[in-house]
């Protein structure tokens, strides 16, 4: 157990469905992070917020929304997605995102399949 | 840009013996934390190891080891006595600060290496 849950496991929507991904984490960190992790590829670092400020979008497709009301929350809202987008989505954690040495903390991921 | 190497897709390793997972990184920054990341099967990724390019020593941390070679841009990951449970897959990673290349905060993360731990 690590700090950072996630929510769900497991996903299974069609292209025209609306869905949302939900991250929290109780570690006290004030940086939260989606990544997308597809098979055989290096992990897609997707947003960054920082003290609940969005500080970074890796030039993702508008077809993710990401949302943290707090710095204990964040979430992905997903809507008119494509197969190519089914992969495990990681959130992290860690202190700040502007500190070198601080390790990300992650959740256990929701495998999504888009159908 | 930042970029990390695993060049290793898949490595076996028989229990108790000794095991090195290559990772080589490129940078311009001077500044960076190099970091190394369990993902057992369940998903999740476990933090093992941090490395600060200006440490001068390699990190230790139990069983696990980091054979940092900054002039090689190299910073493998040893673990001792290989356990089972230590089959998973393993991923480098690079954190570099806010720099003059725009590095920003993004930890960059290489393909992984598979290990299997055998009887």
């Amino acid at each position: 157990e690590t700090g950072v849950t996630q929510t769900p496991r497991h996903l299974v929507m069609g292209m025209t469905n609306k869905k949302s991904l939900k991250c929290e984490q109780h570690l006290g960190h004030n940086a939260m992070y989606w990544y997308k992790q597809s098979a055989k590829k290096p992990l897609e670092l997707m947003f960054v917020y920082n003290f609940k400020e969005q500080t970074e979008n890796n030039s993702v497709p508008s077809r993710f929304s990401p949302e943290c009301p707090n710095s204990s929350h964040l979430f992905l809202h997903l809507h008119t997605l494509q197969p190519e987008d089914s992969a495990l989505y990681l959130c992290a954690s860690s202190q700040g995102a502007e500190l070198l040495n601080t390790e990300a903390f992650f959740g256990q991921g929701t495998r999504l399949t888009v159908v | 840009a930042q970029k990390i190497t695993q060049t290793q897709p898949g490595m076996f390793v028989q229990e108790k013996e000794a095991v090195t997972l290559d990772c080589t990184y490129d940078t311009s920054d001077q500044s960076y934390g190099l970091f190394w990341y369990k993902q057992p099967s369940s998903g999740e990724m476990i933090f093992l190891i941090y490395q600060g390019s200006y440490d001068e020593q390699n990190a230790t941390e139990g069983r696990y080891s980091l054979n940092f070679q900054k002039a090689r841009k190299s910073a493998n990951l040893v673990i001792s006595a290989s356990q089972l449970g230590d089959s998973a897959m393993y991923f480098c990673a690079m954190r570099v600060t806010y720099g003059l290349t725009g590095g920003g905060n993004k930890l960059t993360f290489g393909t992984g290496t598979q290990l299997k731990v055998e009887l």
